[in-house]
């Protein structure tokens, strides 16, 4: 099945610990995104990667880091340094970047910090 | 800042009653996207919309692009229990071409 996958589905971390969230497709996109979602809230961009050893700061970086040294993967590490972590992650990819582009989305990581 | 903003935050229907969610945008867009989210899952793309005053349909499903470019529209006619969900909109951000997303709106179908 082609499709992208989140793991694990819940974290929970104790405060001033790093984490990382896993991101994984097989949809052979060029193009994946890191979203944080926030209750009642729409999705907020953290960081998106054009092509494998590229990736730019969304409205929200600060306190996240990123790598891209896989076509098919886009691991999300959340530091200490981010003020309020515990909320809804979602990684998306698509064929290609830009606004034009359907994105297809994995199930999300729920991250809970103590 | 560059917004997206889509009313009502939630909608309580009666289950055959009609749904119907805006966004409007601070600037002229190229393009929108809409997207279902299933409560506890992802969002999952519906439809985009390209045209001046374009108007696209989905079987119950009636999407609308504003003649300016600055609003959209969709409406959801006899609403069903697999209707429920959170409907987003989303549209280039100016800065860097990627997606700039509504709040969302809420479809309850009451008991």
């Amino acid at each position: 099945d082609g499709g992208i996958t989140q793991s694990p589905k819940y974290l929970f971390r104790k405060e001033g610990q790093n984490v990382t969230l896993s991101c994984e497709q097989n949809l052979n996109h060029d193009a994946m995104y890191w979203y944080r979602q926030d209750p009642g809230q729409g999705l907020r961009l953290i960081y998106y990667s054009q092509i494998v050893n590229d990736f730019q700061k969304g409205d929200i970086a600060e306190g996240y880091s990123v790598s891209r040294e896989k076509k098919e993967s886009f691991p999300l590490t959340v530091t200490s340094a981010q003020k309020n972590p515990t909320a809804f992650y979602l990684c998306a990819s698509s064929i290609e970047s830009g606004a034009y582009n359907e994105q297809f989305f994995g199930p999300g990581t729920r991250l809970t910090v103590l | 800042g560059q917004q997206v903003m889509q009313i009502p935050q939630y909608q309580h229907v009666q289950e055959g009653e009609d749904f119907t969610t805006y966004c409007n945008s601070s600037t002229t867009l190229s393009n929108i996207q809409w997207y279902k989210q299933r409560p506890g899952g992802h969002p999952v793309f519906l439809i985009q919309l390209v045209k001046s005053g374009e108007v696209k349909k989905q079987k119950r499903l009636t999407f609308q692009f504003g003649e300016a470019k600055k609003n959209s529209s969709l409406h959801i006619t006899a609403t069903q229990t697999t209707d429920v969900g959170t409907y987003f909109c989303a549209g280039p951000e100016d800065s860097n071409y990627q997606l700039i997303w509504g709040a969302g709106t809420k479809l309850i179908i009451k008991p």
